[in-house]
């Protein structure tokens, strides 16, 4: 079982839609969750962290379910602009900084 | 400010050769980190910094990968030997202190393809 799994997609929504990527992680010990973007050919970035709480930022809210071992990540409102992949990112508990991502749900929005 | 930078972009090499790949972390940042991504796939963590000192190798595949950071600044990610699995986008990233909760920046990527 791979430690982080994620639906690859792709994912085609109108602009306008809202959408929902969900993450499963294996290691029930993890500490810290993210979600990064990817666009083609460009490096990952830091979209967001992911509290147990809970956590907005404009029209992306992340939520966790420790219980379950899973993190989704929700857009509301989609531009053509979040066309991208999205990375959900686990860290595994007693190693410093090592990331473990998945491998990425393809997100295309559409006019 | 500047940001992480790797070179070279690309890098074609023939089966056995030895390369060098080099990163920039971003100027301050203590913690430096190797990945690997191949099509398809998320990045897969190699190797990790702490100053000079490699703090996790875990992730190097086997003998033929190695990572130096004689200066506690600069790393350099070298393979020798080079195999068409190799063929990948290696990523470095950095990151302030290494602590679980710094965000780590990530450079644009080594695209490095064997023949």
């Amino acid at each position: 079982r791979k430690e982080v799994e994620q639906d690859p997609g792709p994912f085609n929504v109108p602009e306008g839609a809202t959408v929902a990527f969900n993450c499963t992680y294996s290691n029930s010990a993890s500490q810290s969750f993210f979600w990064y973007r990817q666009d083609c050919r460009k490096e990952p970035k830091l979209l967001m962290s992911v509290y147990s709480s809970g956590n907005e930022d404009g029209r992306f809210t992340a939520q966790l379910n420790r219980a379950s071992q899973y993190i989704s990540l929700l857009i509301r409102d989609s531009k053509l602009s979040d066309s991208a992949t999205y990375l959900c990112v686990v860290n595994p508990t007693g190693t410093a900084s090592k990331l473990t991502f998945g491998t990425g749900t393809r997100l295309q929005v559409t006019l | 400010g500047a940001g992480v930078s790797q070179t070279p972009s690309n890098k074609v090499t023939e089966k056995g050769k030895y390369v060098e790949l080099r990163c920039d972390p971003i100027s301050g940042h203590t913690a430096l980190y190797w990945y690997r991504q191949s099509l398809g796939q998320g990045p897969e963590f190699l190797i990790y910094f702490q100053g000079t000192g490699a703090a996790d190798d875990s992730g190097l595949p086997n003998d033929r990968f190695f990572a130096v950071r004689p200066e506690g600044s600069v790393s350099t990610l070298k393979i020798q030997r080079t195999e068409r699995g190799d063929s990948a986008v290696y990523l470095c990233a950095s990151s302030l202190t290494g602590l679980r909760v710094d965000t780590q920046y990530f450079g644009p990527g080594t695209r490095l393809t064997v023949l």
